[in-house]
């Protein structure tokens, strides 16, 4: 089975821009997770869909938006990029919602996003 | 509202040695808990979890957690590091709110 994999690896974006990160999900997960990763810290949750809805959000501001499809594959949008917004992008999948008992998160490698 | 705390920012540790990160958490409910490890430029990889049974967790490549709830630890303990340790480990709560809350991270350093 195939793991999860984000796309572009590294990106570098002018603030005030928009930007869309992509993530294939594990086969036969139908919930994809999203979280920000800045520099020295833990990842930060921004928020989980599962089955094409938004199922829970992080303190995310509406800016932050996704999207997820029928195959399960997921977006993140970013409008009006800020500096701050600068950090590694984390997308996990998972067989069910995360919170569901016994559901685990598989990380896909990061997205590491640059605003200058 | 849930949280984690890693203790130590940072564990410099020789190799062969023993090592213990530490983990406390906070939470009005039950909890699953979790290590995962980053290596330099990459994603999160489960380490081990805790669900429900047995207190102590073990990994294939010989780490170990004990979940203890009276103190609302989860620390994590290797009795022989090796160089091929050296990453930043984060120590992560998951309740019924649909996300993984995670700790600060503690970078594991083993030195020859």
């Amino acid at each position: 089975e195939t793991g999860v994999t984000q796309s572009p690896t590294h990106l570098i974006k002018t603030r005030g821009q928009q930007v869309t990160l992509r993530c294939s999900s594990q086969s036969g997960h139908n919930t994809v997770s999203w979280y920000q990763q800045a520099l020295g810290q833990g990842p930060q949750f921004i928020f989980q869909y599962y089955r094409e809805e938004e199922n829970g959000r992080g303190n995310f501001p509406p800016r932050f938006s996704g999207l997820q499809f029928p195959n399960y594959s997921s977006e993140l949008n970013v409008n009006a990029l800020e500096l701050d917004d600068s950090a590694l992008y984390l997308c996990a999948s998972s067989l069910d919602r995360v919170g569901v008992m016994n559901t685990e998160a598989f990380f896909g490698q990061g997205t590491r996003l640059t605003v200058v | 509202a849930q949280s984690v705390t890693q203790l130590d920012s940072q564990v410099p540790v020789f190799e062969e040695a023993p090592v213990e990160l530490r983990c406390n958490y906070s939470s009005s409910v039950s909890v699953y808990l979790f290590w995962y490890v980053q290596y330099p430029n990459q994603g999160l990889q489960l380490l081990l979890k805790y669900l429900s049974g047995s207190t102590l967790v073990e990994s294939i490549n010989g780490f170990e957690a004990e979940f203890n709830k009276s103190q609302t630890s989860f620390h994590l303990r290797k009795p022989s590091v090796h160089i091929s340790d050296t990453a930043e480990y984060f120590c992560a709560v998951n309740t019924n709110t649909g996300k993984l809350i995670f700790g600060q991270g503690t970078t594991l350093q083993v030195k020859p």
